[in-house]
Formats: C-alpha cells, sequence, structure tokens
C-alpha cells in the first residue's frame, strides 16, 4: 500500500486554468505538506496543516489554496494558472513535530503552457 | 529566513572512494537535524535525524555527525558505491512554535563505475 499517494502525477494544462492536486496518506499522521521543486531543484515548504489546521503558510501566491478535509488529506487548489507555476509539487506527512521525519508522495509534475 | 546551506552542491567521485559533505545551520533555536536521500525520479527518504550535540548515527556505509553549538553536520560515505548516487539533503527544525523544518538545497553525489 502506498503510503503517501499523489494524484495526478502529470498535469499539463493552459496558462489561466484552475487545476487542483489531491494528496492522501494512510500512516495516521497528524501534519501534512506541501512543497515546491523549483527549477534550481530546491524543495520549498508551501504550506502545513496539522489535524486540518494550518500552520504554515509561506509566502506563496493566494492563487494557492489548500484544502484539508480531513487529517488523510490535503488538496491543493491552484487558480489562473501562470507559467511560473511550472515545477513539481510534493506532498508529505509526518507526526507533529521536527524531531519525526517526513515521508513524501511520489510528487506532481505540473507543465503550464 | 532560515538559512540552511550545503556544500558542496554537486560531487563525483569514483567506485570505491570516501567522501563527506557538510550541512551548515543555524545554531540558535536548534530543535533537530535530519538527513534524507532523493534518488533521481523519487522521492526523498529519510536517512537520520539528530537532536543532541555530538550526536553520531550509522546506518551500513553511511553516517552522519552533528555539531550544534557551531551549527554544522557532516554525511560521510565509506567506499562510495554507484548505487550511492542521489542527492542528500539536510533539514533543520527550529525550537520554536511549531517546529519548522527547512530544507537545504541538497548535495548530489554521483559515484562513478
Amino acid at each position: 500500500d502506498t503510503a503517501v499517494s499523489q494524484t495526478p502525477k502529470y498535469l499539463v494544462t493552459q496558462m489561466g486554468n484552475d487545476k487542483s492536486i489531491k494528496c492522501e496518506q494512510n500512516l495516521g499522521h497528524d501534519t501534512m505538506y506541501w512543497y515546491k521543486q523549483d527549477s534550481k531543484k530546491f524543495l520549498k515548504i508551501m504550506f502545513s496543516y496539522n489535524n486540518k489546521e494550518l500552520i504554515i503558510n509561506e509566502t506563496v501566491p493566494n492563487r494557492f489554496s489548500p484544502k484539508s478535509p480531513d487529517k488523510a488529506h490535503l488538496n491543493l487548489h491552484i487558480n489562473s494558472l501562470e507559467l511560473g507555476d511550472s515545477a513539481v509539487y510534493f506532498c508529505a506527512s509526518s507526526p507533529f513535530g521536527g524531531y519525526y521525519e517526513q515521508y513524501f508522495g511520489p510528487g506532481t509534475r505540473l507543465t503550464v503552457t | 529566513i532560515l538559512n540552511v546551506e550545503q556544500s558542496p552542491q554537486s560531487l563525483h567521485v569514483q567506485e570505491g572512494d570516501s567522501t563527506n559533505f557538510t550541512c551548515s545551520f543555524p545554531s540558535s533555536n536548534f530543535y533537530a537535524l535530519h538527513w534524507y536521500r532523493w534518488e533521481t525520479a523519487k522521492s526523498p527518504e529519510a536517512l537520520f535525524v539528530m537532536t543532541l550535540n555530538g550526536d553520531e548515527k550509522k546506518k551500513g556505509r553511511i553516517s552522519a555527525t552533528l555539531n550544534t553549538k557551531e551549527g554544522y553536520s557532516y554525511l560521510y560515505i565509506k567506499g562510495s558505491q554507484p548505487e550511492d548516487s542521489a542527492t542528500y539533503l539536510c533539514a533543520f527544525a527550529n525550537s520554536g512554535g511549531y517546529q519548522k523544518v527547512t530544507f537545504g538545497i541538497g548535495t548530489k553525489l554521483q559515484v562513478i563505475p
């Protein structure tokens, strides 16, 4: 069974569209994260939720809106997609707290044309 | 902004050589330091977590040390093998608030057979 899953794995869309990426974890973790891997391969935190509550919200355009319907799911919705949004987006989960390792999903490669 | 720096950014070693690389992080508000291994086309996977100054961890041919007073950690690989080729990420967790984890940009290791 996949511990942290993301759908879709690949997403190609045009500028101006709205799209969502879904993430689910079956590890029973309290905390979930969204990361963006930029063009320099740097893994940058975007959001973190703990028990459905937003706890980390980095400087991310408000076109990006996370939603956590329950603690096993953290979805990422992106409005009015721009070329610069093209990247690989990783979801991760962990127990709450900086001591615990994070388990990453396989990533979603978003290409905006 | 927390600066987590890794050096070198990339290196090539011959099979059988031993190698090491560095992670530098803020020495104040330290909570934990993680090392992850990230193979191409896969997701990051945790190697070690260290919390105490002087901590040393070992997994097979890979080991890590921690100096929280001066803010650095070393990762060592003994007798590098081609399957060690990957990007090695360190991640710093601070002690405040939600113990946010900040990733470095990684050291990309290529082991040449």
